[in-house]
């Protein structure tokens, strides 16, 4: 898995509660992305990172926030948990390259359930 | 954004068969387009990639071949194998300014191949 490690890899909470997914990489990649995963909607991006302190919103970011405050570790807060939360949940890095986009490696993705 | 549409979302093949998946994007100004195979309960992978500035590109029983002028791309697996079942995602990337190091994921295919 590309030097990712994702924490914790399960976990069930109860609706109202604060969770805080970790994402650990060993790359030195500039940029970080968290996925969500559903059926029958695919990846889809929440928010992204590209560079310590900078991030940026991606297609499905409402009821999430992240922060980067070092180059290898970013983090996704569900501040108050909602069912439709429930997910499987991955991060990505990259490295984009004289301007281009290059290839996103993902970490093993943290399942959590939302009851 | 870009909107990437793919093509069929099951596909069933016997072993030793040939599947193709297929991909369409919007955005003419995409030129970067990965394949990813996701195992259950992993990551996604990254299988194989294209750039604009070349039509097909191949690796060993996998292929991927780019039409720019019809905003499509396919991916080509032959004597397909038991170990080839997996869900595959098409993704493409515009690749400079604001979205640069975004990807835009198809819904992905869900790829059974039967002994």
């Amino acid at each position: 898995d590309a030097g990712i490690t994702q924490s914790p890899r399960h976990k069930v909470t109860e609706t109202g509660t604060p969770v805080t997914l970790r994402c650990h990489q060993t790359e030195n990649h500039r940029y970080m992305y968290w996925y969500r995963q559903d059926p029958g909607h695919g990846l889809r991006l929440i928010h992204y990172s590209y560079g310590v302190k900078d991030t940026d919103k991606g297609e499905v970011s409402d009821g999430y926030s992240v922060s980067r405050s070092k180059t290898e570790d970013f983090l996704l807060t569900l501040e108050s948990a909602t069912s439709s939360q429930t997910s499987v949940y991955f991060c990505a890095i990259s490295e984009p390259n004289r301007g281009r986009s290059e290839t996103q490696y993902f970490g093993p993705g943290t399942r959590l359930l939302v009851l | 954004g870009e909107n990437v549409e793919q093509h069929p979302s099951t596909l069933s093949v016997q072993e030793g068969d040939s599947a193709v998946i297929k991909c369409t994007y919007s955005d003419s100004a995409s030129n970067y387009f990965p394949w990813y195979k996701q195992e259950l309960g992993k990551g996604p992978q990254l299988i194989i990639d294209i750039r604009s500035n070349v039509g097909e590109k191949k690796d060993q029983r996998i292929a991927v071949t780019l039409n720019k002028t019809a905003k499509h791309f396919s991916l080509h697996i032959t004597e397909t194998q038991p170990e080839d079942s997996a869900v595959y995602f098409c993704a493409a990337s515009i690749g400079r300014g604001s979205t640069l190091g975004r990807l835009y994921f198809g819904r992905g295919t869900q790829l059974t191949v039967w002994p």
